[in-house]
């Protein structure tokens, strides 16, 4: 197991609503992603936090949001959800942003937008 | 754009042999190349990569991984299959240049061992 952990494990919201996914990075690394992964899919990079700034960003509207606080923790935001929203959404934290580093996977938050 | 393809959606095969599963890159540059496990309701378990040297990695639970640039394949291979290897795996590419991008993702690839 990773020491990176995410909460809630599981959540479901209605379309239009709003939602806050949480993240705890593994101790020491500063730099935090978030991926979406839709049901048979590959995780698709939504955005990463470096040092609490934002320093790269997948393809994804910006009702899709972040923040990453002084202890390396993160938040993912997400405005007016739509049914396509639905996925399970990874927390990843690594040692430092880019380079060869491997990045380590929380277990995930399942989303259900009805 | 960097870009990664796993083409089988699902490899079978039987306890104690072989296994392989396939990955296929594109990138502008030198790639950096990541294999994940993933197991049901379960986050990614990084196993190996490849950064640079020698072509064969070795990675965790006795995986290892042949890099092959003329091909642009990153194929995940184990010696002898177990039961319990039996999950998806991911096959991905980051490009050193392109500071901001994370990881690009497979689709991944089912693999069934079968007792």
């Amino acid at each position: 197991e990773t020491g990176v952990t995410q909460s809630p494990t599981h959540l479901i919201k209605t379309r239009g609503q709003q939602v806050t996914l949480r993240c705890s990075s593994q101790s020491g690394h500063n730099t935090v992603s978030w991926y979406q992964q839709a049901l048979g899919q590959g995780p698709q990079f939504i955005f990463q936090y470096y040092r609490e700034e934002e320093n790269g960003r997948g393809n994804f509207p910006p009702r899709f949001s972040g923040l990453q606080f002084p202890n390396y923790s993160s938040e993912l935001n997400v405005n007016a959800l739509e049914l396509d929203d639905s996925a399970l959404y990874l927390c990843a934290s690594s040692l430092v942003a880019g380079g060869y580093y491997e990045q380590y996977f929380g277990p995930g938050t399942r989303l259900t937008v009805t | 754009a960097q870009s990664v393809a796993q083409p089988e959606d699902q490899v079978n095969v039987a306890e104690g042999n072989p296994l392989t599963v396939k990955c296929t890159y594109s990138v502008s540059g030198n790639p950096y190349l990541f294999w994940y496990v993933q197991y049901p309701n379960r986050g990614l378990q990084f196993l190996l990569k490849y950064i640079t040297g020698d072509n064969l990695v070795k990675g965790s639970y006795g995986f290892e991984a042949e890099f092959n640039k003329s091909q642009t394949s990153f194929h995940l291979k184990k010696p002898s299959a177990l039961v319990s290897d039996s999950a998806l795996y991911f096959c991905a590419v980051r490009d050193p240049d392109n500071y901001g991008q994370n990881f690009v993702f497979g689709p991944g690839t089912r693999l069934s061992v079968l007792p």
